[in-house]
Formats: C-alpha cells, sequence, structure tokens
C-alpha cells in the first residue's frame, strides 16, 4: 500500500464549472504526478511535481492547473470543466528510491455533462 | 506524445497457457517498466529493467529489452484468472522523472 489516496473517487459536474481533485500520499515524497487515462491513450501526464510550490506541465495541461503547498497534497483543478475533460484521473507518487517506480492512487472518475 | 506502443491491443488464453505482449519505442530510453491494471484500479508496478540488461525474471514474469530494436516483451507463465488484466509499458530518460506510457494491452484469461 503506497498511502495515496484521491478524492472525489466519482464525480459528476456540468460543463463550464470549476472542479477540484485532490490527491494526498502518507509518506511526504517528493515527486508527484496527475494522469488521466482515456480507452486507446493509456495514461497521459498532466502535471507533475517536483516538491512543495514546483510543478510543471506534462503533455496534455491544456484546461488544468495544479497546486501543492504541503508535501503531501497536490491538486489538480479544471478551471472551467469541458466534455473532453470526462475521464479517469490518477494521482501517482515517485518514492525516488533511484529507479522511477511509481505508485498510482484508486483514481478519480469524472464526467462532465 | 507517448513513447510507448503494445502490441498486440487485446490477448485472449485459455488458463494454463503462457501470454506474450510487445512493446515499441521510439527514443532512447534509462529504464523500462511494465506496470499491471485490474479493472477498476490504479496501476501497480510489476517489473523494471534497466537499458544496459537484456533480460529480468520476477516470479512468472520474463522480461525482455532489446535497445537495438526499441523493443521489449513481457511473457507471463501458466497463466491464472487473476491474470486478468492491463498490461503497460512505461519508460523514462535519464536524468528525468517522468514516465511515458503505452495505450496497454488487455489480457483475458479464460477458466
Amino acid at each position: 500500500d503506497a498511502g495515496i489516496t484521491q478524492s472525489p473517487r466519482h464525480k459528476v459536474t456540468e460543463t463550464g464549472t470549476p472542479v477540484t481533485l485532490r490527491c494526498h500520499q502518507t509518506e511526504n515524497h517528493r515527486y508527484m504526478y496527475w494522469y488521466r487515462q482515456d480507452p486507446g491513450h493509456g495514461l497521459r501526464l498532466i502535471h507533475y511535481s517536483y516538491g512543495v510550490k514546483d510543478t510543471d506541465k506534462g503533455e496534455v495541461s491544456d484546461g488544468y492547473s495544479v497546486s501543492r503547498s504541503k508535501t503531501e497534497d497536490f491538486l489538480l483543478t479544471l478551471e472551467s470543466a469541458t466534455s473532453s475533460q470526462t475521464s479517469v484521473y490518477f494521482c501517482a507518487i515517485n518514492k525516488g528510491q533511484g529507479y522511477n517506480e511509481q505508485f498510482f492512487g484508486p483514481g478519480t472518475r469524472l464526467t462532465v455533462l | 506524445s507517448q513513447q510507448g506502443e503494445e502490441d498486440p491491443q487485446a490477448l485472449s488464453i485459455q488458463e494454463g497457457e503462457n501470454a506474450t505482449m510487445n512493446c515499441s519505442y521510439k527514443t532512447s530510453i534509462n529504464n523500462l517498466q511494465w506496470y499491471r491494471q485490474n479493472s477498476g484500479r490504479g496501476l501497480v508496478h510489476l517489473i523494471l529493467i534497466r537499458s544496459n540488461e537484456r533480460e529480468k525474471h520476477s516470479g512468472r514474469l520474463r522480461v525482455t529489452l532489446d535497445t537495438s530494436k526499441k523493443s521489449s516483451s513481457l511473457l507471463i507463465t501458466a497463466s491464472r484468472a487473476a491474470d486478468t488484466a492491463s498490461y503497460f509499458c512505461a519508460t523514462d530518460r535519464a536524468d528525468d522523472y517522468k514516465l511515458s506510457f503505452g495505450a496497454g494491452t488487455t489480457v483475458t484469461v479464460r477458466a
């Protein structure tokens, strides 16, 4: 158990509303990631963080922002949700043990109507 | 863009048979990893092979890496119903803490 929780686990929202997803880790690891998973695309990196207040964009960052004010929490915000952001969102951590293995949370299923 | 591509997209086998799936990638890598995802769950790390390794074993898993062909294969021997899942390869580059995932292979093991 990597000690990663995500909240909420399921959310239905309407187009144009802001949405924030939370990822929480219990072990204070430096690297955290947000991915989205869509059929036929595997996992695509949205944003990642390499420390408190240190974040960078991934390959599909448009329409998303992140914040990390504490080591244990990494927030993903959809500023104005669109139907194309309907997806399953996964948070992951890297324990920094040298080989880049990542440990994943249980996922958040987001539906934008 | 994604680095890895798995082949086949889907695989159906009988319990007890072996399952083989392949991953091809585009640019030089530092490590290649394989992950499993059971339906409705997060990904779980299975095995990692470094760019200077050619083969690695872990239980019923065997991974090979051919850097000249930019490809890897994952073999699951004596498959069980519990091996039913999607399998993803992921690559990284030196001094980079990001992973690039393929689209995955869905394996169904029939009883």
